[in-house]
């Protein structure tokens, strides 16, 4: 079993729609949980860092981390046609493993015109 | 301010060969990482290092592979010999030191095509 489990799609919406993406994971020691965006070709960029349980949210984009269940979540609203990309979830302990970071498969999303 | 540049962005060896991956991090990023992501899977941790030093290589596959950080210069990764299952898309990562040392700027990727 993968320490962090992502379904990788593909997700196909239209433009408007509220996505909803998701990992589990394994770990308990995982105290920090970040969602990153990353282009055809292009290398991960950091969307969300969270510590912990809660919400956070950041425009468009809302992060929700569910310790007690092992469940973090990414909604996007009001979806765009440039949100069409793969979303990776990652997270990690903190402390000596700052920067270690373990990621998910990976969602591919595409938002449809 | 530039972020991570990495290069090659694209290189192709035969089996046997010698890749060699250059990353320069964030201007005043003092922590870099090197990731790797072989088709259909996600981002795998390879290495961690600071300025002259390896702080953790328990990613890195135990023969073929190693890393290094100059004082001067940029980091690189080294891969002797190269097989088939090493094609995939290195990624390099870079950290402010201490408080910031977990939010990663990760470059454009090197993608290694083996013949």
């Amino acid at each position: 079993q993968k320490e962090v489990e992502q379904d990788p799609g593909p997700l196909s919406v239209p433009e408007g729609a509220i996505v909803s993406l998701n990992c589990t994971y394994s770990n308990s020691a995982f105290q920090y949980f970040m969602w990153y965006r990353q282009y055809s070709r292009k290398g991960p960029e950091l969307l969300m860092y969270t510590y912990s349980s809660g919400n956070k949210e950041d425009g468009r984009f809302t992060a929700q981390v569910d310790k007690s269940s092992k469940y973090i979540s990414l909604f996007i609203r009001d979806s765009q046609p440039s949100d069409s990309a793969t979303y990776l979830c990652a997270m990690n302990a903190g402390g000596t493993s700052y920067g270690k970071l373990t990621f998910g498969q990976g969602t591919i999303l595409t938002v449809h015109p | 301010n530039a972020g991570v540049m990495q290069n090659p962005r694209h290189l192709v060896r035969r089996r046997g060969q010698e890749a060699r991956l250059r990353c320069s991090p964030v201007k005043g990023h003092s922590h870099v990482y090197w990731y790797r992501q072989l088709p259909e899977e996600g981002l795998k941790f390879m290495v961690y290092l600071q300025k002259e030093n390896i702080i953790d290589e328990s990613g890195m596959p135990k023969e073929r592979f190693s890393a290094e950080f100059p004082k001067e210069g940029p980091s690189i990764l080294r891969i002797q010999q190269v097989v088939r299952g090493d094609s995939a898309a290195y990624f390099c990562a870079s950290s402010p030191p201490v408080a910031g040392a977990n939010v990663l700027t990760f470059g454009a990727g090197s993608r290694l095509t083996v013949l």
